[in-house]
C-alpha cells in the first residue's frame, strides 16, 4: 500500500531562518507526490508537486521541494522563513495502485514561526 | 467567489440522527471527492466522483454513509443514524479532467458534532 509519512509533528523556526519539513513516502511504481498547506479556518491549499522531471520543484510562497528517490523523500523548504508561513502543512501521494482516484495524505507537520 | 463551497460550516447533532452536507465545486472540475480529517491527522480518502459516477468508495466508509453528484455538478454527503465518532470536518476537493497539475481545489469544510 502507498503511504507518507510526516516524521515530525512540529517544526519551530526563527523568522528569517531556512526550513525544512520533512516527508518520506512508500510508493509502487513512479510517485506522484504533493504538498498542500492548511492555514486556520480555511481550507487546504495546493503549494507544489512533484509528477517527474527536475528533482527540484518550486511552488507557491516561495517554498520549494526535493525529491529524493534513493531516500525516498519528499522535503519541503523555503530559504527565509516568514510569520505568515506558520500553519499546518501536509505532504501527500497520488495512490496510482487503485487508479490514481485516491490521495493518501500524511498527519501534518505544525511549523510556527517566531519573529 | 468562484471557488468550491460547503454547506453547512457547522453542524451539530444528536447522536443517531440523520444529517446532509453539501459540497459545490468550481464550475468547470468534473471531478470531486470527500475527505474526512479529524484532530491531528490529515485528511482520510472517503470517496470520488467524476461528472456523475461515483468512481471509487473507500473501503472505511460504513453504510450508514452515501454520496450522490446527481447532475455531475454539486455532490450531498449523507450520514445516518450518526455516532459519536463521526465528528470530525468534512471536506470536498475538486479538480478538472484537463488539469495536468492533479492539483485539487479544497472548500473550507463542514465540520461535523455530535453529542
Amino acid at each position: 500500500a502507498q503511504s507518507v509519512a510526516q516524521p515530525e509533528d512540529q517544526v519551530n523556526v526563527a523568522e528569517g531562518n531556512p526550513l525544512t519539513v520533512k516527508c518520506t513516502y512508500s510508493v509502487s511504481g513512479n510517485p506522484y507526490l504533493f504538498w498542500y498547506v492548511q492555514y486556520p479556518n480555511r481550507g487546504l491549499q495546493f503549494l507544489l508537486k512533484y509528477i517527474t522531471g527536475d528533482n527540484l520543484v518550486k511552488g507557491s510562497y516561495g517554498f520549494e521541494a526535493e525529491f529524493n528517490k534513493s531516500q525516498t523523500s519528499f522535503h519541503l523548504k523555503k530559504p527565509s522563513a516568514l510569520v505568515s508561513d506558520s500553519a499546518l502543512y501536509f505532504c501527500a501521494v497520488r495512490d496510482m495502485e487503485t487508479g490514481g482516484f485516491k490521495t493518501i495524505f500524511g498527519a501534518g507537520t505544525r511549523l510556527f514561526v517566531k519573529a | 467567489d468562484t471557488g468550491v463551497s460547503q454547506n453547512p460550516r457547522h453542524k451539530i447533532t444528536k447522536r443517531g440522527q440523520n444529517v446532509t452536507f453539501r459540497c459545490d465545486p468550481i464550475s468547470e472540475h468534473n471531478r470531486l471527492y470527500w475527505y474526512r480529517q479529524t484532530l491531528g491527522q490529515g485528511p482520510e480518502f472517503l470517496t470520488y466522483f467524476q461528472n456523475e459516477a461515483q468512481l471509487e468508495k473507500s473501503r472505511l466508509l460504513s453504510d450508514r454513509f452515501s454520496a450522490e453528484r446527481p447532475k455531475g455538478s454539486f455532490s450531498t454527503l449523507e450520514i445516518q443514524r450518526t455516532e459519536q465518532g463521526d465528528s470530525a470536518m468534512y471536506l470536498c476537493a475538486s479538480t478538472s479532467r484537463t488539469s495536468g497539475t492533479y492539483e485539487q481545489f479544497f472548500g473550507p469544510g463542514t465540520r461535523l458534532t455530535v453529542l
